[in-house]
C-alpha cells in the first residue's frame, strides 16, 4: 500500500462547476500538507500549503485537511478551462528536511 | 526573475548508455531535491542537498543513479548504463532555507530505447 492514495482520474466537470479532489495517507506523522498543479510538460508549482488540521481558502482554492481521518481534500470553485492540469497532493516527510510524498495526481478536465 | 532550469529537455538514449541531466536551481536556494515521475505515477523522490551537508540518497533506485552538487549551485544527476525502465521525466526543484516551498523545473524527458 503506498503511504499516500489519490484517485488519478481523469475528472471531467463543465466550467463553472465546483472540483473536488482527495488524498488519503497513512502516516499519522505527516503535518504539512501541499497541492500542486502541473501543467502539461511543465514542473508543478505550489497551489496551497497547511500545516496540520483546518481549513485554507485562497481565492477561488479551498485546501481542507482532516488528521483524524487521514484525509486531505482540495476543492476549486467557479472553474475554468485553465483548471485544467493535474493535482498532486504531497506531504512533508518528517525530520527530513523538506522531503515530499506525492500521490500520483488526478488530472482535471474542465470543459467550457 | 529567473527560475529553476534543467537541461536538456528531452534526451533519447540507447539502453546502455550513460545520461547526464542537468539543474540550475535559484540563486541563493540551499536546498535542491531531484525527482522522477513515471507516465501515470507521481513524483518519486531520488535524492536532497542541503547546503554543506552530506546528501540524502535514500530515494536512488540503484547504484547507476548518482547525483553530485558543485559549488552549492548547479547539480548533475548521472544514470550509467540506462535501461528502458529509466525512461521517465526528471525534475529537479530548488527551495530557500527558511521556507517550505520547493520551486520547480520544467524537467528533463529520458527516453531509453
Amino acid at each position: 500500500q503506498k503511504e499516500v492514495e489519490q484517485d488519478p482520474g481523469p475528472l471531467s466537470v463543465p466550467e463553472g462547476a465546483i472540483v473536488s479532489l482527495n488524498c488519503t495517507y497513512s502516516n499519522s506523522a505527516f503535518q504539512y500538507f501541499m497541492w500542486y498543479r502541473q501543467y502539461s510538460r511543465k514542473g508543478p508549482e505550489l497551489l496551497m500549503y497547511t500545516y496540520s488540521s483546518g481549513n485554507k481558502e485562497d481565492g477561488r482554492f479551498t485546501a481542507q485537511v482532516d488528521k483524524s481521518s487521514k484525509y486531505i481534500s482540495l476543492f476549486i470553485r467557479d472553474s475554468q478551462p485553465s483548471d485544467s492540469a493535474t493535482y498532486l497532493c504531497a506531504m512533508r516527510v518528517p525530520d527530513s528536511w523538506g522531503k515530499l510524498q506525492f500521490g500520483a495526481g488526478t488530472q482535471v478536465v474542465v470543459t467550457p | 526573475g529567473a527560475g529553476v532550469s534543467q537541461s536538456p529537455s528531452n534526451k533519447v538514449t540507447e539502453k546502455g548508455k550513460d545520461v547526464e541531466l542537468r539543474c540550475d536551481p535559484i540563486s541563493g536556494h540551499t536546498a535542491l531535491y531531484w525527482y522522477r515521475q513515471s507516465l501515470g505515477q507521481g513524483l518519486e523522490f531520488l535524492i536532497y542537498f542541503q547546503g554543506n551537508s552530506a546528501p540524502d540518497k535514500s530515494g536512488l533506485p540503484s547504484d547507476r543513479f548518482s547525483a553530485e552538487r558543485t559549488g552549492g549551485s548547479v547539480s548533475t544527476l548521472t544514470i550509467q548504463r540506462t535501461q528502458q525502465e529509466d525512461s521517465a521525466v526528471y525534475l529537479c526543484a530548488s527551495r530557500a532555507g527558511n521556507q517550505e516551498t520547493q520551486y520547480f523545473g520544467p524537467g528533463t524527458r529520458l527516453l531509453v530505447l
